[in-house]
Order: structure tokens, then sequence, then C-alpha cells
């Protein structure tokens, strides 16, 4: 069985500009998790999916930061303008439901210059 | 505001020994709980997860859960290197949080 897919792996940008991050889940998962973690810190939960509804985003900054996951599968989160503080790994989690494991990608590391 | 609280660590063990972390939390209706290992550079990864109070082994490793006390730890008998880690506390009550994880070095 395939596991979750992230890209990019790795990105570099000058602060103000936009990126972008793409993550697959495991088929057959319905909720979709994205995560900020910064170095010497555990995840922060940003945005959660079931299927393609929000069920939590109390901790995206609205502001900058927006995610969507239009059929239910695929998933986006994009950043813009980026701030030298949003220098973290991205890791996208799925499971089959909102209280089951949650199976992590291998992430997107930012680095905002 | 859903709090997972965990000893930041270092936690230091020599090979062989039990390996004693503990994590609180403070939504009081959370419903399942999950212990993740991080190696440096690495995404997390699933060890264990309990949904009832009580104890739950897999090998090396026991969860023990008290909903009451709102208190989720992990046991790892005779400890070994490759053992070293991050250790990350998982909440869920319709979202997953993490607690900040402890770091753990079992020393040969």
């Amino acid at each position: 069985e395939a596991g979750v897919a992230q890209s990019p792996r790795y990105k570099i940008i000058e602060k103000r500009q936009s990126v972008a991050f793409w993550c697959n889940p495991i088929s057959g998962h319905a909720t979709l998790y994205w995560y900020q973690q910064i170095l010497g810190q555990g995840p922060k939960l940003l945005i959660q999916f079931q299927n393609n509804g929000v069920v939590d985003d109390s901790q995206l900054p609205k502001d900058r930061f927006s995610a969507e996951r239009l059929k239910g599968v695929d998933s986006t989160l994009k950043i813009q303008p980026a701030k030298l503080e949003d220098s973290a790994v991205y890791l996208c989690a799925s499971s089959t439901t909102g209280g089951a494991e949650a199976f992590f990608g291998q992430g997107t590391r930012l680095t905002v210059v | 505001q859903k709090e997972v609280e965990q000893n930041s660590g270092p936690l230091s063990v020599p090979e062989g020994a039990i390996a004693s972390l503990n994590c609180t939390y403070s939504d009081r209706g959370s419903q399942s709980f999950f212990w993740y290992r991080q190696y440096s550079g690495k995404s997390p990864e699933l060890i264990m997860f309990i949904y009832s109070n009580g104890d739950k082994e897999d090998g090396r490793f026991t969860a023990q859960l008290n909903k009451a006390s709102q208190y989720v730890s992990l046991l790892i008998r005779d400890s070994q290197p490759s053992d070293s880690a991050t250790y990350l506390c998982a909440v869920n009550n319709n979202d997953m949080r993490f607690g900040a994880g402890t770091r753990l070095t079992v020393k040969p």
C-alpha cells in the first residue's frame, strides 16, 4: 500500500514570496491533516479535512495560509506571502477516520530567507 | 485551548533499562491516544495507540491510559540504542494534537 506522498521535499524562497505544497493521502483515507513542525517543537495542527470539508482550522494563520481539498483526495497548502518565521517542516498525514491513527508523509522542509 | 504536555527531556537511560515517558492532556473529551517516534530529520511514525483505560502491550512497548487523571504514558522495556529518538504523544478528540515531544537517549 502506498504511503502519504508529499512534494516538494525541499523549498527555499525569499520572504514575501508565495509557495505551495501538495499532499496525496493513502487511498481511502477520508481524514487529512496539515501540520507545521518548527525545529525542536512538536507538530502543530494547521488544518484538518474530513473528505473535502474542514473539521478544524483554528490554528491556521488565515491572513497568509490557505488550504484546499477540492475532490476529497489530494490537498494543497499555500503560503502567501511567506515570512521568516514560516521556516519549518510541513507535514501531511492521513487516517481512515478522524479518531484513527494517522500516517505521515515525508514532509516538505521550507526555508524562508 | 487543547493542551498536550510532555517533559521535553532529554531523558537518558542505559541500554537494557526501562524508559518511562509521560504525557498529560487538557481536553477531557479526548477519545484516542497515540505515541509516535520521530528520528532526527524524519517524519513521525506510529508506535502504539490506546483507546481504553488501562495498559496495552506490544512487544517491548506498553502504553498506559488513565482518563480520570488525563494521563497517558509509554514504557519501553529493554531499551536499545536504536530507541534513541523523540517520542511524541498525540491526543485526538475530532482533531489530533501533539505534545512537544520527549527526547530519549539510550546509552550503550
